[in-house]
């Protein structure tokens, strides 16, 4: 049973380019969760998906941000014209809804860094 | 809204026992979570507490009071590689589907 996966694992940009990351979640997982997180702070939720449809955006997520789960299994975050102030880990979490008993599993993040 | 508080740092000796506190409020609660996360690296799960009382597994144990909106960690036989942050997060409830966290209590483990 493999854990989330996250790809890349480090993302260096300049200032106004594009970048994309993706998530593969646990294979029996049907909730995917995005988070991001800065130093010294807890993980902030981004947005989350129930199999492919995108349920709740936080507001943190600006129009800059878009993300996907085309099949309900990987999904991709993408984030347009990159501000220095998007620097930060970006977390995939997923997990298995069962009734009101739910636990997430993290991947081990993507770390974007924007110059 | 919520809020969710704890230490920002906390000191212990190998071997000892320690206590992190968490205190959150909240307008929906569906459980109480741990997570461990050293530095660089994704946050671990530890434990997950929905009814009140104590959740033991091994050396770690979490304690829950939801009337007084209150939880702790609690870490005994300390071991270096216990210094990490120690993250209290607030479960998935009926009126959001997110998890909130806190900033994280760094801990760190002396010999």
């Amino acid at each position: 049973d493999t854990g989330v996966s996250q790809d890349p694992r480090h993302k260096i940009t300049k200032r106004g380019q594009n970048v994309t990351f993706r998530c593969d979640p646990i294979s029996e997982h049907n909730r995917l969760y995005w988070y991001r997180q800065t130093l010294g702070q807890g993980p902030e939720f981004l947005t989350y998906f129930q199999n492919e449809a995108q349920l709740e955006k936080s507001r943190l997520l600006s129009d800059r941000f878009s993300a996907e789960r085309p099949k309900g299994s990987f999904s991709t975050l993408e984030i347009q014209r990159t501000e220095q102030g998007d620097s930060a880990m970006y977390l995939c979490a997923s997990s298995l809804n069962r009734r009101k008993k739910e636990t997430q599993y993290f991947g081990p993040g993507t770390r974007l860094l924007v110059l | 809204g919520q809020n969710i508080d704890q230490p920002t740092e906390m000191t212990a000796t190998e071997g000892a026992i320690v206590q992190i506190n968490c205190t959150y409020q909240t307008s929906g609660f569906n459980g109480l979570f741990w997570y461990q996360q050293h530095a660089g690296e994704a946050p671990t799960f530890l434990s997950y507490n929905v009814l009140d009382g104590l959740e033991e597994k091994g050396r770690f144990s979490s304690f829950l009071s939801r009337s007084k909106g209150y939880s702790y960690l609690l870490l005994k036989e300390l071991q270096m590689k216990d210094s990490a942050s120690y993250l209290c997060a607030v479960g998935p409830s009926y009126n959001n589907n997110d998890m909130r966290f806190g900033a994280g209590t760094r801990l760190t483990v002396k010999p």
